[in-house]
């Protein structure tokens, strides 16, 4: 069984560049969940898929969206990015909507913004 | 509003020593409280999920035990390689499944 993959794991941009991470979910899950992780805090909910639609957003501003395709797998776009957007970005994947659910991460893409 | 809170920050152990972290949530309509192990600059590692007051979930040397307002992760006689973050989250099912997570405690287990 494959685990939850991401991709690049590292990036480096500068301030106003757009940038696209992306995610391959866990097999047999069809909801996929991206984080926000600053250095030394708990990870931030950005928005989560369920079969291609947005189920959910947290508290991030609309330069920050994203896409679910057929086989479940997700991209992450940021437009005119900005310093504070530097952090880990995890993509966890998990199983239904019905809550309570394991979401299990992906290793993360690490994003430095100069 | 849903919070989940952890303490302490940072716990300094050493090998052999004992010691218990603590997650406390307030959630309405609690549908699972979970542990997850991070080490610096990886993914979250599942460990545990716990569903009612009064569950406890056992893992080598990681227990996890459930009250209706907090939980614990008891770490018996840590070794260095339990050295990490332990993160604690609530799903917060008006907005889907989003887990809504604690700080963290860092743990530094010194041989």
């Amino acid at each position: 069984e494959t685990g939850v993959t991401q991709s690049p794991t590292h990036l480096i941009k500068t301030r106003g560049q757009q940038v696209t991470l992306r995610c391959s979910s866990q097999s047999g899950h069809n909801t996929v969940s991206w984080y926000q992780q600053a250095l030394g805090q708990g990870p931030q909910f950005i928005f989560q898929y369920y079969r291609e639609e947005e189920n959910g957003r947290g508290n991030f501003p609309p330069r920050f969206s994203g896409l679910q395709f057929p086989n479940y797998s997700s991209e992450l776009n940021v437009n005119a990015l900005e310093l504070d957007d530097s952090a880990l970005y995890l993509c966890a994947s998990s199983s239904g909507l019905a809550g309570g659910e394991t979401q299990y991460f992906g290793p993360g893409t690490r994003l430095l913004v100069l | 509003e849903d919070q989940v809170t952890q303490s302490p920050e940072a716990l300094r152990l050493q090998e052999g020593e004992s010691s218990s972290l603590n997650c406390s949530y307030t959630v309405s309509g609690l549908r699972g409280l979970f542990w997850y192990r991070q080490d610096p600059g990886k993914g979250p590692e599942f460990l545990f999920t716990l569903y009612s007051a009064g569950e406890e979930k056992e893992k080598e040397r990681l227990k996890a035990t459930l009250t209706k307002k907090e939980s614990f992760l008891h770490i018996t006689a840590p070794k260095p390689e339990d050295s990490a973050t332990y993160l604690c989250a609530v799903p917060f099912v008006a907005a889907g499944n989003k887990l809504t997570f604690g700080g963290g405690t860092r743990v530094l287990v010194k041989p």
